[in-house]
């Protein structure tokens, strides 16, 4: 069975102080991983896909990068409107569906 | 460009009773998905709709579930009787392409409280 792994939980950040979030995975046959956002009561927001292990995505502050077992969204000089949980997914074998991560909130302070 | 819609946004239930959810797609996807977070959890995959066809309901916890999707363009969710381990929040997901991969789009989510 897929498993998705996200650490940490939780991190709280001063407004500038970059970081990483991690998000390991077992699977068989991975297509793609995917970062997604999620503010408190809305759905997940899609930021990213990766396909293959060596592949960066960058938007603004965001760069997803990707490895044949973790993939890492680095957050770069992060301001408080980057407050959000953020959660990691994979897709595999010949199916349509995710498999998320259970997401780590984050927190930056001004 | 309308995103995911999803009806209602919060529905309070005995258990017992009947509580259908509705969701509607951006327009022009064919791909339809639904997913339910429950308290503290990931989010999980219930099933995944080909225009009206079920192409994989491997995440459908009971037959106490069912999902429809008529004419290919709306679906709705229906639980039935309600059990208290059926609370949550439910997602819809939309996405463009028949296969490959391809980025789902979320809807808001329908929270579900069963008493």
């Amino acid at each position: 069975e897929d498993q998705v792994t996200q650490s940490p939980e939780a991190l709280r950040l001063q407004e500038g102080e970059s970081s990483s979030l991690n998000c390991s995975y077992t699977v068989s046959g991975l297509r793609g991983l995917f970062w997604y956002r999620q503010d408190p009561g809305k759905g997940p927001e899609f930021l990213f896909t990766l396909y293959s292990a060596g592949e960066e995505k960058e938007k603004e502050r965001l760069k997803a990068t990707l490895t044949k077992k973790e993939s890492f969204l680095h957050i770069t000089a992060p301001k408080p409107e980057d407050s959000a949980t953020y959660l990691c997914a994979v897709q595999t074998g010949g199916y349509q569906k995710v498999t998320f991560g259970t997401g780590t909130k984050l927190q930056v302070i001004p | 460009e309308a995103g995911v819609t999803q009806f209602p946004s919060h529905s309070v239930i005995e258990k017992g009773q009947t509580v259908t959810l509705r969701c509607d797609p951006i327009s022009g996807h064919d791909n339809l998905y639904w997913y339910r977070r429950v308290m503290g959890k990931e989010i999980k995959f219930l099933l995944h709709f080909v225009k009206e066809s079920k192409q994989d309901e491997s995440g459908m916890p009971n037959n106490r579930f069912l999902a429809e999707r008529t004419g290919g363009t709306y679906s709705t969710l229906k639980v039935q009787p309600a059990e208290l381990e059926d609370s949550g929040v439910y997602f819809c997901a939309s996405s463009q392409l028949a296969g490959g991969i391809n980025e789902q789009f979320f809807g808001p989510g329908t929270r579900l409280t069963v008493l």
